[in-house]
């Protein structure tokens, strides 16, 4: 069985830092894409970043493009997002997602999600 | 790079039928989609992938009750005698070379 587990979200000030990491298993982690996917409180869901399994190829949404890091480590079957001066407007749930295949690139596994909080 | 467009609600009466839209904007109609179930205060599901053609492809332990269509740039999602557990949101998403695009979503009701 698919498992991605989300950690590392939590209460930060504008302008900080966190790391967030997505433990995967059940499915050999080094042949998937992956996805970051975030959920602002009472809205919809947002794309974040793409890494692809050999991390040879890896996309941002503008909103968070040279903020946000994405990264992973197949040893380990991580999965990371590095986000760097947020702002309030990132507060949000964020989900990893497996993605399907190179040719059919849509999300079929999700984590439960870790909530980010920026506030004063 | 594409848009999705859902409708914001749809309600439906218990163990009847509801038909969910999404809708690829011009020069995108051929593109496949995913549906995605969900619970409110729970995680996003994958019910499925589902192609220009109409051929779907549901993820492990979707009831039959969900089924796929589609037709020009619309995507279907059918469920059959809806459930109170399909109270939900449902949102549809696609991607292009270097994006990934989410509907804005449905919110299902059963009344």
């Amino acid at each position: 069985e698919v498992q991605l587990v989300e950690s590392g979200g939590g209460l930060v000030q504008p302008g900080g830092s966190l790391r967030l990491s997505c433990a995967a298993s059940g499915f050999t982690f080094s042949t998937y894409g992956m996805n970051w996917v975030r959920q602002a409180p009472g809205k919809g869901l947002e794309w974040v970043s793409y890494i692809r399994s050999s991390s040879s190829t890896i996309y941002y949404a503008d909103s968070v493009k040279g903020r946000f890091t994405i990264s992973r480590d197949i040893a380990k079957s991580s999965l990371f997002l590095q986000m760097n001066s947020l702002r309030a407007e990132d507060t949000a749930v964020y989900y990893c997602a497996r993605v399907a295949s190179l040719d059919r690139r849509v999300s079929d596994s999700w984590g439960q999600g870790t909530l980010v909080t920026v506030s004063s | 790079q594409p848009v999705l467009t859902q409708s914001s609600s749809a309600s439906a009466s218990l163990g009847s039928s509801v038909k969910l839209t999404c809708t690829l904007s011009s020069g995108h109609s051929s593109y496949i989609i995913a549906w995605h179930q969900q619970q409110p205060g729970k995680a996003p599901r994958y019910l499925m992938m589902l192609e220009g053609s109409g051929s779907y492809n549901k993820g492990s332990g979707v009831p039959d009750r969900f089924s796929g269509s589609s037709s020009g740039a619309d995507r279907y999602l059918t469920i059959s005698n809806l459930q109170f557990e399909d109270e939900a949101d449902y949102y549809c998403e696609t991607w292009d070379s270097n994006t990934w695009v989410f509907g804005g979503g449905t919110k299902l009701t059963v009344l």
